[in-house]
């Protein structure tokens, strides 16, 4: 079954500071991994998807990695913004687990001004 | 608009009375799910539905059923709701099934909140 794990739980950071947001999952045999922003009260909007082949995506100021063999994926942000603020979920589909999607708990980013 | 729609928004119910909370997407995705959200215990997937009539359980189903009976529609049944069912409910959908490789995203609802008393 597939696990995905994020650290940090919680980041404040002030304005302007670059970071980076870790995801783990334990079955490594995906395609891809999807990062998602969730705002309070709102539903998920997909940030990046990476497929395996590309091991980086990048869109804006956010730039997106995946490492399947070390089973790891990285959310860069750039020169962030109080807008910025949100919780960032990652998700793996379930490996051999077809239709199965699995999300992080997630990682609370507060940038302040 | 491209958009899942999830109704209704906010639901406060009683212990035992069926509801449905529906969810309507129009983009012509084959892929739907639903998943539950709680704190500390992050998004659950309950059900997911590869394409019309094709539907399989996800991590946590027990008390819900789905139906997929037309292409844009999924909704998910509480027959028999209980207290540990409140939680705030997500219905996503995409083009086709991310696992298989495909670079289609999904697109998430809004919410729907449900107080079961």
């Amino acid at each position: 079954k597939q696990e995905v794990t994020q650290i940090p739980a919680a980041l404040s950071v002030p304005e302007g500071e670059n970071l980076v947001l870790n995801c783990s999952f334990t079955d490594s045999a995906i395609y891809n991994l999807q990062w998602f922003r969730q705002d309070p009260g709102k539903g998920l909007t997909s940030l990046l998807l990476i497929q395996s082949s590309q091991r980086e995506q990048t869109s804006g100021r956010l730039n997106a990695s995946l490492d399947k063999s070390s089973g790891r994926s990285t959310l860069y942000i750039a020169a962030s913004q109080p807008g910025d603020s949100a919780t960032y979920l990652c998700a793996a589909p379930g490996g051999t687990s077809y239709g199965k999607l699995t999300f992080g708990q997630g990682t609370i980013l507060t940038v302040h001004p | 608009e491209a958009q899942v729609t999830q109704n209704p928004r906010y639901l406060i119910t009683v212990t035992g009375k069926k509801l449905t909370v529906t969810c309507s997407q129009n983009m012509n995705h084959e892929y739907m799910s639903w998943y539950r959200q709680d704190p500390g215990l992050g998004l659950r997937q309950i059900y997911y539905s590869m394409n019309v009539e094709v539907t399989d359980k996800g991590d946590v189903p027990e008390g819900y059923k789905v139906s997929r009976k037309e292409k844009r529609n999924f909704p998910l049944i509480l027959e028999s709701p209980s207290p540990n069912q409140t939680s705030l409910y997500f219905c996503a959908s995409s083009l086709a099934w991310v696992g298989s490789g495909s670079n289609e995203k999904l697109f998430f609802g809004s919410g729907t909140q449900l107080s079961v008393l």
